[in-house]
């Protein structure tokens, strides 16, 4: 499967515990982005990279929040001091610099924050 | 940013025509409508995109009227593995997708 796969699928915390999920995008594809979904409602952006560039980040992502794509291809989202407010599923998407078919969606990380 | 508008919920019989309407009225002239589609708990799913012309895939139709200021996204013959949230995004120069609430559409039998 060559598709975009996020790790783990699900994940249960409790408040104030640290948590970090994985993305491994497409292989081919320059850029990765970060966005969370609560429930009734679409994703929301977080952050994208091009290479390991952090270019943009959305005002959503808090302190507590860091991205990283160190040798631009898997990047890690880190959420400190979790809050149940974070609770959300945690998608990733990559895409071409070329765009064509615009992104490619992971299958999201579930964040339960007890 | 355009903004796009589509209606909550839609039912559609299995076999018929789905039609899913967007207004996106402040969409700019190099700004591309995108559709998508999100099953329950899966990621989005890319479904078409257009810039000013109809277009047509393997899964739907996109029409697009003339003064950019609306959209349809048709599925020919609904079935109810289409049963879905369908997002009507525009695509911005900053290449970010802004996700709506979207429109549910729920396939009879």
């Amino acid at each position: 499967d060559t598709g975009v796969s996020q790790d783990p699928r699900h994940k249960i915390t409790k408040r104030g515990q640290n948590v970090t999920f994985r993305c491994d995008p497409i292989s081919e594809h320059n850029r990765l982005y970060w966005y969370r979904q609560t429930l009734g409602q679409g994703p929301e952006f977080l952050t994208y990279f091009q290479n390991e560039a952090q270019l943009e980040k959305s005002r959503l992502l808090s302190d507590r929040f860091s991205a990283e794509r160190p040798k631009g291809s898997f990047s890690t989202l880190e959420i400190q001091r979790t809050e149940q407010g974070d609770s959300a599923m945690y998608l990733c998407a990559s895409r071409t610099l070329a765009g064509g078919k615009g992104q490619f969606f992971g299958p999201g990380t579930r964040l339960t924050v007890l | 940013d355009a903004k796009t508008t589509q209606p909550t919920s839609m039912d559609c019989a299995e076999g018929r025509a789905a039609n899913l309407p967007c207004n996106h009225s402040t969409i700019s002239g190099n700004e591309y409508v995108y559709w998508y589609r999100q099953i329950h708990s899966q990621g989005p799913q890319y479904i078409i995109h257009g810039l000013k012309n109809n277009e047509t895939n393997e899964m739907a139709s996109l029409i697009i009227t003339e003064d950019r200021k609306s959209s349809t996204l048709i599925l020919p013959h609904a079935t109810l593995r289409d049963t879905a949230v369908y997002y009507c995004i525009v695509l911005n120069t900053g290449n970010q997708f802004y996700f709506g609430t979207g429109t549910s559409l729920t396939v009879i039998p």
